[in-house]
């Protein structure tokens, strides 16, 4: 079964503090993704990757960056948290290329509060 | 600028009612439809998806409407179940390998029993 797990489902940092936020995919899958889900505002891509150590920015970078060191993980790091990036984070997983349908599978997410 | 427009915000329905939400798109090289649903505490899943070489796609009791010419596209989720009540996503990209979703802003969907 598909899978795409998030290190944390609630996380709680302070202002000023390092966040990281891991994901790991079992799929092999080449293209991961991070997004934040804020009410009323859907799905926003902050960065994704198509390969190892490939980053590529979203619509909304600033004030975040990624690793990907290895295929199977991508990880979302916060410099230098800050209450405006309260929120819920998704991260998601995909082959290159389906030919079909470029499904992308989702984790469960990671709610943080930056207070 | 935002490049799926998604309505309604919310939206609620008496159950065995149809369900109806509305996306427009604008970039017109975009060639995928896809619907996500989303469960509270759950990450959003593919439901069902588009190509516009067609102008509807049926999987059981979710329908997709495609209208290339007004650049517009729906779900509509017939004889709506408690069961659906969730937020829904549209979303809208180039199929490709190397393309990204680009989201509406959803739809929380509340079927009453």
């Amino acid at each position: 079964d598909v899978k795409v797990t998030q290190s944390s489902r609630y996380l709680v940092k302070r202002t000023g503090e390092k966040v990281f936020l891991e994901c790991v995919q079992d799929m092999d899958h080449e293209n991961m993704f991070w997004y934040r889900q804020d009410p009323g505002l859907g799905l926003r891509l902050i960065y994704f990757s198509y390969d190892v150590k490939m980053k590529e920015k979203g619509d909304i970078p600033e004030g975040y960056s990624v690793s990907r060191e290895k295929k199977e993980r991508f990880s979302l790091i916060l410099e230098s948290a800050s209450t405006n990036q309260t929120s819920m984070y998704l991260c998601a997983s995909s082959i290159l290329f389906s030919g079909a349908y470029n499904e992308q599978f989702f984790g469960p997410g990671t709610r943080l509060t930056v207070l | 600028q935002q490049q799926v427009k998604q309505s309604p915000q919310s939206l609620i329905v008496q159950k065995g009612g149809i369900s109806i939400i509305n996306c427009a798109y604008e970039n017109t090289a975009f060639d995928y439809f896809p619907w996500y649903q989303q469960f509270p505490g759950k990450g959003p899943a593919l439901l069902i998806a588009i190509r516009p070489d067609v102008s509807e796609k049926k999987e059981g009791r979710f329908t997709i409407s495609f209208n290339k010419s007004a650049k517009q596209f729906s779900l509509h989720i017939m004889d709506s179940q408690p069961g659906d009540s969730a937020t829904y996503f549209c979303a809208a990209s180039m199929n490709s390998g190397y393309s990204t979703l680009t989201f509406g802003k959803g739809t929380m969907l509340l079927v009453s029993p």
